[in-house]
């Protein structure tokens, strides 16, 4: 069974702050999302990483996928308000012929003004 | 654009009680899924289906039964509610299996009382 392990699991940071939240596992993935989820909603992606070693940014965030394909972070520059949520990190293996996504414990940041 | 709908968005059943959550998905995605999500945790995968006719078990799938019969309609059925089932119920669509988008819908809050 893939196990992704996140931390912090609760994080609480002043409005301009930076942050860097971690994805864990000893399973090796061939690719890896994350995913951001606003209460009373579904998750939404945010980014797919694909290749060990690769690093996305998206705005003020910035992923990094481990260079073994069984980690990875996010960090957040200057963090705002709107970044409040919960983000999961998921990972995509192949099992049975069928490729499969196991999600992350989750990670709940509030940013306060 | 309504994408992936659920409904009801909340229920309340009590001990033995049965149920029907209803997803629909207007993206002609092959692939569906429902996921569970308990309080501060992660998604844990119910039941997946690659297409009209074809379902297949998660990591959680007892207690629950799920059916295909259109493209677009994937509903999950509770047989015999227990207190365990209590949580927060996520359906989800992709165009393919593992690494494409998942595009959830708003969530069904179940407690079996």
């Amino acid at each position: 069974t893939q196990l992704l392990e996140q931390s912090p699991q609760f994080l609480s940071i002043q409005e301009g702050e930076n942050l860097t939240v971690y994805c864990n596992s000893s399973s090796v993935f061939s690719s890896l999302q994350w995913y951001r989820q606003e209460p009373g909603e579904g998750p939404v992606l945010l980014v797919t990483v694909v290749t060990g070693g690769e690093v996305k940014k998206l705005k003020r965030l910035t992923f990094q996928f481990g260079d073994a394909r069984k980690d990875s972070s996010l960090h957040i520059t200057a963090a705002q308000t709107g970044d409040t949520g919960l983000y999961l990190c998921a990972g995509i293996y192949l099992n049975t012929g069928f490729q499969k996504l196991v999600f992350g414990t989750g990670t709940r940041l509030l940013v306060s003004p | 654009n309504a994408g992936v709908t659920q409904t009801p968005k909340f229920r309340i059943l009590k001990i033995g009680q049965s149920m029907t959550l209803q997803c629909a998905q207007d993206m002609n995605h092959n692939y569906m899924y429902w996921y569970r999500q308990d309080p501060g945790m992660g998604l844990k995968l119910i039941y997946y289906s690659v297409g009209a006719g074809i379902t297949d078990k998660g990591e959680v799938p007892n207690g629950y039964n799920v059916s295909r019969s259109t493209t677009e309609d994937f509903p999950l059925r509770l047989e015999l509610a227990a207190p365990s089932q209590t949580s927060v119920y996520f359906c989800a669509s992709s165009a393919a299996g593992g690494g494409e988008k998942l595009f959830f819908g708003s969530g069904t809050q179940l407690s079996v009382l």
